[in-house]
């Protein structure tokens, strides 16, 4: 079956620091590929996606590239702020009808000023 | 554009009370439904899902249940409450061919 495993938290990172956060998958066939972010208390909020082999996905300076090779889809993000700190979580999207989603456990993040 | 509802927003139950948990969709039509939990520092466990009026799938045996009563309405039900039902409980909502789920603010169930 698909599973998808997550660098385990917590993560502190200060302020303009580099950060990634690592993503490797199982899967048969080709699944699209996403990040969603949780902040406290809330629902989980879709941050970028990559549908295909090779793609980009990208918003709000954090970048994902879907790589098939290494079945990875690791999270980056240049520059983290106060404001990034959040819980993480990769998931995969199974080609059947319902197109479940397998998610990872989630990374806590926290970025210090 | 789609906006997704979930309500109440908290609530707590004693043990053996029923529940019921309302979940909305507004702009689309036919949407695949997701109910999760989220257990305190747990990831989340996928509970029904649905792909059409009437049509509910479960993917774990407890004493929840789920209906569709509406296209476009999703409800999370239990006759007795058990205190490992707490929890914060996301609905989703799901549409096209590449599988993106959108999430709702959640329900945060504390069972005493």
């Amino acid at each position: 079956g698909n599973s998808v495993t997550q660098m385990e938290g917590p993560v502190t990172l200060s302020e303009e620091a580099f950060l990634t956060i690592n993503c490797t998958y199982t899967a048969t066939g080709y699944p699209s590929l996403f990040w969603y972010v949780q902040y406290p208390g809330e629902g989980l909020q879709l941050l970028l996606k990559a549908t295909k082999a090779d793609d980009k996905g990208s918003n709000k300076g954090f970048e994902a590239t879907y790589r098939k090779e290494t079945t990875s889809f690791h999270l980056e993000k240049g520059s983290v702020q106060v404001s990034d700190s959040a819980v993480y979580f990769c998931a995969l999207s199974d080609l059947g009808s319902a197109r479940q989603l397998t998610f990872g456990s989630g990374t806590q993040l926290t970025v210090l000023p | 554009s789609q906006t997704i509802h979930q309500w109440p927003a908290t609530l707590v139950q004693p043990v053996g009370s029923p529940l019921s948990l309302e979940c909305t969709v507004e702009g689309t039509s036919n949407p695949n439904l997701y109910w999760y939990r989220q257990a305190a520092g747990r990831g989340l466990q996928l509970l029904f899902y649905s792909v059409g009026i009437g049509q509910i799938s479960s993917e774990v045996p407890q004493n929840l249940s789920a209906s569709r009563p509406q296209d476009r309405q999703f409800i999370l039900s239990s006759k007795k409450l058990l205190l490992s039902d707490s929890g914060f409980y996301l609905c989703a909502w799901a549409q096209g061919s590449e599988g993106t789920q959108y999430f709702g603010p959640g329900t945060r169930l504390l069972v005493l």
